[in-house]
């Protein structure tokens, strides 16, 4: 079965504390990817990365950086030094390689309070 | 305009009404989405096509038929609906199926309400 969990249901940091999102995944698929998207107050959800399973490497984008362990079927998401615009519902989601058919966990909400 | 576009941004109805969601996407992607999501729920996957033929339909209810006239537009009608199927309808285009250019971009979303 394919699932994705982020056992975070909301979390709430002081402006510029460091932060860890958790995605656990669980597929039987040998090749998939895996994504982080932003949905802040306005509905509209942003793509932040996909990764490819064939590439554990970690990634750093700015103040952004996703920790991929596939031993652990983790993907976890770190915002460095937070802000109040950073504040939003973070989803985790696995896809397939051979079809976009995506599972989305339910989300993390994230509040930088001031 | 750019990237993907949804009208109307509201929708109040009837459950007797009958009224159309639009998507438009001006990436030049081959495949669009219809997901919805309920509040406390993850994303729920409806429907995808790929150059204007549906791939794959979750089990959706007969009260929503989607229509893709050709690769830039995406509608969802809708018929005699519930108050449950009040939620935020997302619409997303992606480059095609099965490549490596998959990832999905979102539509600002359409809050529907169902009295």
């Amino acid at each position: 079965a394919q699932k994705v969990t982020q056992a975070q249901t909301e979390i709430s940091v002081v402006e510029k504390e460091d932060v860890t999102l958790d995605c656990v995944y669980e597929t039987r698929d040998t090749t998939y990817y895996l994504f982080w998207y932003k949905q802040p107050p306005s509905g509209e959800l942003v793509f932040l990365i996909r990764r490819n399973s064939f590439d554990e490497q970690n990634e750093i984008s700015g103040r952004y950086s996703w920790n991929f362990q596939k031993s652990t079927s983790s993907f976890n998401f770190t915002i460095t030094a937070s802000q109040v615009v950073d504040s939003a519902v973070y989803f985790c989601a696995l896809g397939p390689y051979n079809f976009n058919k995506f599972y989305f966990g339910s989300g993390t909400k994230l509040n930088v309070k001031p | 305009e750019t990237g993907v576009t949804q009208t109307p941004r509201h929708l109040v109805m009837g459950m007797t009404n009958k009224k159309s969601l639009k998507c438009e996407q001006h990436l030049g992607h081959n495949a669009m989405y219809w997901y919805k999501q309920s509040a406390k729920k993850p994303l729920e996957l409806m429907f995808v096509y790929s150059l204007e033929e549906r791939v794959e339909n979750n089990s959706v209810p007969s009260r929503f038929s989607p229509e893709c006239p050709n690769s830039s537009h995406l509608f969802l009608h809708l018929h005699t609906l519930q108050p449950e199927d009040s939620a935020l309808y997302l619409c997303a285009s992606s480059q095609g199926l099965g490549t490596t250019t998959d990832t999905q971009y979102f539509g600002p979303g359409t809050r529907l309400t169902v009295l």
